[in-house]
């Protein structure tokens, strides 16, 4: 089956512009987390959806938001960027439910901020 | 808060020795613990997690409570397992998505 897709995968934007990335997940999973890697913090949750609500989110500021569509697909969306936003962003589809969940990441959306 | 701390941040053997990725954490609760594993120009991806208590590829990972770790073991390294190793913890309750990842341990394994 079709793996976790993540689009643009490259994207350029200056500072102060808006970016909004796009993540479709595994077919029949209906948890969308989000991450952001950088090789200073590593790999940082950002926050997690399941049938359209935020589940749980993590310690960004509110520039940082996202949503989730009836299909599962999600998106983010970053505001009035800054430098430091520039980051590798991971999507992962999970089954959801309880339990430890398994993450299937997808292959990132590269941001880069000038 | 939960965190988690991967000392190594570099590790290199040669092919056929015991490897062994060291992983502690602090959580006051029962954490759900992953390892997860990047392969040069792939994806992250998950190798094994201790509620399965499985091996993969010949690996294995033991949960010490009282050590507070889930090291991650192999006792003869291949080239092929070069790559860099997460460790990650679920925090019990409603963590649903959300996982906390240690910095990460790149392996080299020589010939």
């Amino acid at each position: 089956k079709a793996g976790v897709t993540q689009t643009p995968r490259y994207l350029i934007k200056t500072r102060g512009q808006q970016v909004t990335l796009s993540c479709s997940p595994i077919s029949g999973h209906r948890s969308v987390s989000w991450y952001q890697q950088t090789p200073g913090q590593g790999l940082q949750f950002l926050f997690e959806y399941f049938s359209e609500t935020q589940r749980n989110k993590g310690n960004f500021p509110g520039r940082f938001s996202g949503r989730q569509f009836s299909n599962s697909r999600s998106e983010m969306n970053v505001s009035t960027l800054e430098l430091g936003d520039s980051a590798l962003y991971l999507c992962a589809s999970s089954l959801a439910g309880t339990g430890a969940n398994v993450l299937t990441f997808g292959a990132g959306s590269r941001l880069t901020v000038l | 808060a939960q965190r988690v701390t991967q000392p190594e941040k570099l590790l290199s053997v040669f092919k056929g020795a015991p490897v062994e990725l060291k992983c502690n954490y602090s959580y006051s609760g029962s954490p759900e613990l992953f390892w997860y594993v990047q392969y040069s120009r792939q994806r992250l991806q998950l190798l094994l997690r201790h509620i399965s208590r499985e091996s993969i590829k010949g690996f294995t990972a033991d949960l010490n409570k009282g050590e507070t770790s889930f090291h991650l073991k192999k006792p003869f390294a291949q080239e092929e397992d070069s790559a860099m190793y997460y460790c990650a913890l679920q925090a019990g309750g409603t963590s649903y998505g959300k996982l906390t990842f240690g910095q990460g341990t790149i392996l080299t394994v020589h010939p």
